[in-house]
């Protein structure tokens, strides 16, 4: 198993410009997140998922969007980067809620994303 | 809605002395409450997790933590720190009683100094 892949690692965008960020877990999870990390501020949740087809807004939602059309991918776009945007953004997968022993979320290894 | 407050940005230890970061959480509802740890460049990894029952959970590489609803808290210990052990640490309450949407702290960078 692959666990969470997240590509790419690094991107540098302009801004103004769009892109996705690519998330795939191949454990058939039900439940994905993606969560960003800012220096000082821990992670975010900015969207999640806990079906394909069902998504919902996290803390910080706006600027982007996601749709979960199979249970392996869940991209995160953003359609007209800003600066504010610049951190690491992590894609998350587990396979309950998290009340029995063995569920837990899995993280991937993240992206680095800087908006100039 | 719930928060989580982590006491010290940086905590530094010898090998050898007892590691402590400190989590204080708000929550309307019983909480779940998590502890992760992030080595540099990669992902968050869980070191335990208290949902229900018992109130001290083991984790992995010897840390514990002991949820005390009285105070609030949600405290992680190791007894004897190790060189391995420098990392950042973060304390996440869930949303919901979900373990997929997680409000974390600011997270504590451990030092451990020979």
């Amino acid at each position: 198993n692959a666990g969470v892949t997240q590509t790419p690692k690094f991107q540098v965008l302009k801004t103004g410009q769009s892109m996705t960020l690519q998330c795939a877990q191949d454990m058939n999870h039900e439940y994905m997140s993606w969560y960003r990390q800012d220096p000082g501020m821990g992670l975010r949740l900015i969207h999640y998922s806990v079906g394909a087809g069902i998504t919902d807004q996290g803390e910080v939602p706006n600027g982007y969007n996601v749709s979960r059309s199979t249970t392996e991918d869940f991209p995160l776009r953003l359609l007209s980067a800003a600066p504010s945007q610049t951190s690491v953004y992590f894609c998350a997968s587990s396979t309950g809620t998290g009340g029995l022993a063995n569920e837990k979320l899995f993280f991937g290894s993240g992206t680095q994303l800087s908006v100039l | 809605a719930q928060s989580v407050t982590q006491l010290g940005s940086h905590v530094s230890v010898s090998e050898g002395a007892l590691v402590l970061l400190r989590c204080n959480y708000s929550s309307s509802v019983p909480p779940y409450l998590f502890w992760y740890v992030q080595y540099p460049n990669q992902g968050l990894q869980l070191l335990l997790k208290y949902t229900t029952g018992a109130t001290l959970v083991k984790g992995i590489n010897g840390f514990e933590a002991e949820f005390k609803k009285s105070e609030t808290s949600f405290h992680l210990t190791k007894p004897s720190a190790h060189m391995s052990d420098a990392a950042e640490y973060f304390c996440a309450v869930s949303r919901g009683g979900s373990n997929y949407k997680l409000t974390f702290g600011k997270g504590t960078l451990l030092t451990v100094n020979p």
